[in-house]
């Protein structure tokens, strides 16, 4: 079945310092989105970026990610931390010809501190 | 405005208890899904939907029953609850298939089993 893998557990940086979480995938469907979510504290996923093109950089509030299909990689990057980044980060799979299923990675929490 | 709309938002029930957890999306999606998110697992996908009537099964599925009634309202049913799934459940829509896909989450709904 489909998978997500991404950096493990926790990191933390200092502000201004750059940003980047790993997340790689598995799946045999040739066409899958791409998403990265952020979740603050007490509050639920919200999206922060997604992609279905190959090769295409996307953006979104200063953090961005490129979607390689030859290496099954969605990285998410910025390129300066800010105190405001601290949150779980989630890397996601949807596989439409599974009816659409969503499947999460593990999560990554970033903690950034000045 | 996008909108899922989950209920209860707490709930403490005992053991072997019958627990419904209610979804309800008014943004015209197909597709729904409910995930349980705990520390050190992230979300996990328990069942998801893509159409009143349908269920698909996901990655956690045990010890969960499901049931999409309408194009709005997706149920979660625990029929014996276990300590095992005190957690905080998500539910979440998407209009998956398109290259403008969204996927909205509910605020959540933290479940006790004591």
């Amino acid at each position: 079945g489909d998978s997500v893998t991404q950096t493990e557990g926790l990191v933390t940086l200092t502000e201004g310092l750059p940003v980047m979480l790993n997340c790689t995938y598995q799946t045999i469907y040739s066409n899958p989105f791409l998403f990265w979510y952020v979740q603050h504290l007490n509050e639920s996923p919200r999206l922060l970026l997604k992609s279905f093109t190959d090769n295409k950089r996307t953006e979104h509030q200063g953090f961005h990610a490129t979607l390689h299909k030859s290496s099954s990689s969605f990285h998410l990057q910025k390129s300066s931390a800010q105190l405001s980044d601290s949150a779980l980060y989630y890397c996601a799979l949807m596989n439409n010809n599974a009816g659409a299923k969503l499947t999460f990675g593990g999560g990554t929490r970033l903690t950034v501190r000045p | 405005e996008a909108a899922v709309t989950q209920s209860p938002r707490n709930k403490v029930t005992v053991t072997g208890g019958n627990v419904t957890l209610s979804c309800r999306q008014t943004n015209s999606h197909n597709y729904m899904y409910w995930y349980r998110q705990d520390t050190g697992h992230g979300l996990r996908l328990i069942h998801y939907s893509y159409g009143a009537g349908n269920l698909q099964i996901g990655d956690v599925p045990d010890g969960y029953k499901a049931t999409r009634t309408t194009q709005e309202d997706f149920f979660l049913l625990l029929e014996l609850a276990s300590p095992s799934q005190t957690s905080l459940y998500f539910c979440a829509s998407s209009d998956a298939g398109t290259e403008n896909t969204e996927v909205f989450f509910g605020k959540g709904t933290r479940l006790t089993v004591v």
